[in-house]
């Protein structure tokens, strides 16, 4: 089945600890995206990618990493310079880049800060 | 700037209603595409539908319909005979050329048996 896969579902951090989130899509689409979902909000956009070894800064790309050194995957670091990571984070593809693309979403990972 | 608004909050409605979700867009630009998303409460984005400026040709998809007027720069979306499985939150999002997607807010749809 073509698809997006995030890992882990679930994540616990403490304070001041780096934690990668993975994406790993099977569609072969060019441009991958994250974003980060809070309660009763909508998503904004952290870092997407058009094309490998490439990426651009979203809307609140402080405090985060990413990198794409594979078509397929695409995954964020949350680093200890976030100062407010708990959030749900969701990862999309699609098979052109920009917003006229459908994008398609992986199931999300919940990051809790402890 | 561009920026969609979805006034509605929240929505509840008694299963087998009909219920109409409203979404309302700005932008400059004359060429732009329009998507609805459904995030049940297991967390995933489902994709519904997406549209470009220039069709403004109204759809139905079982259920779900689209009403798409460039005049009032509205895409709004009406489930009919509503069912608690409806029950998720709905995002409306504007789409540019060589630009990323911009959510609006959603709308959370609960459906009661």
């Amino acid at each position: 089945d073509g698809g997006i896969t995030q890992s882990p579902k679930y994540l616990f951090r403490k304070e001041g600890q780096n934690v990668t989130l993975s994406c790993e899509q099977n569609l072969n689409h060019d441009a991958m995206y994250w974003y980060r979902q809070d309660p009763g909000q909508g998503l904004r956009l952290i870092y997407y990618s058009q094309i490998v070894n490439d990426f651009q800064k979203g809307d609140i790309a402080e405090g985060y990493s990413v990198s794409r050194e594979k078509k397929e995957s695409f995954p964020l670091t949350v680093t200890s310079a976030q100062k407010n990571p708990t959030a749900f984070y969701l990862c999309a593809s699609s098979m052109g880049s920009g917003g006229t693309d459908t994008q398609y979403f992986g199931p999300g990972t919940r990051l809790t800060v402890l | 700037a561009q920026k969609v608004t979805q006034a509605q909050t929240e929505i509840s409605v008694v299963e087998k209603e009909d219920v109409t979700l409203d979404c309302v867009y700005e932008t400059r630009d004359t060429t732009y595409y329009l998507f609805w998303y459904k995030q049940p409460p297991s967390g995933e984005l489902v994709f519904l539908i997406r549209r470009n400026s220039f069709d403004e040709q109204n759809e139905i998809s079982g259920r779900y319909s689209w009403n798409f007027q460039k005049s009032t720069s509205s895409f709004n979306f009406t489930i009919t005979a509503s069912q608690v499985v409806d029950s998720a939150v709905y995002f409306c999002a504007l789409g540019l050329y060589g630009n990323k997607l911009v959510f609006g807010a959603g709308t959370i749809l609960r459906v009661k048996s």
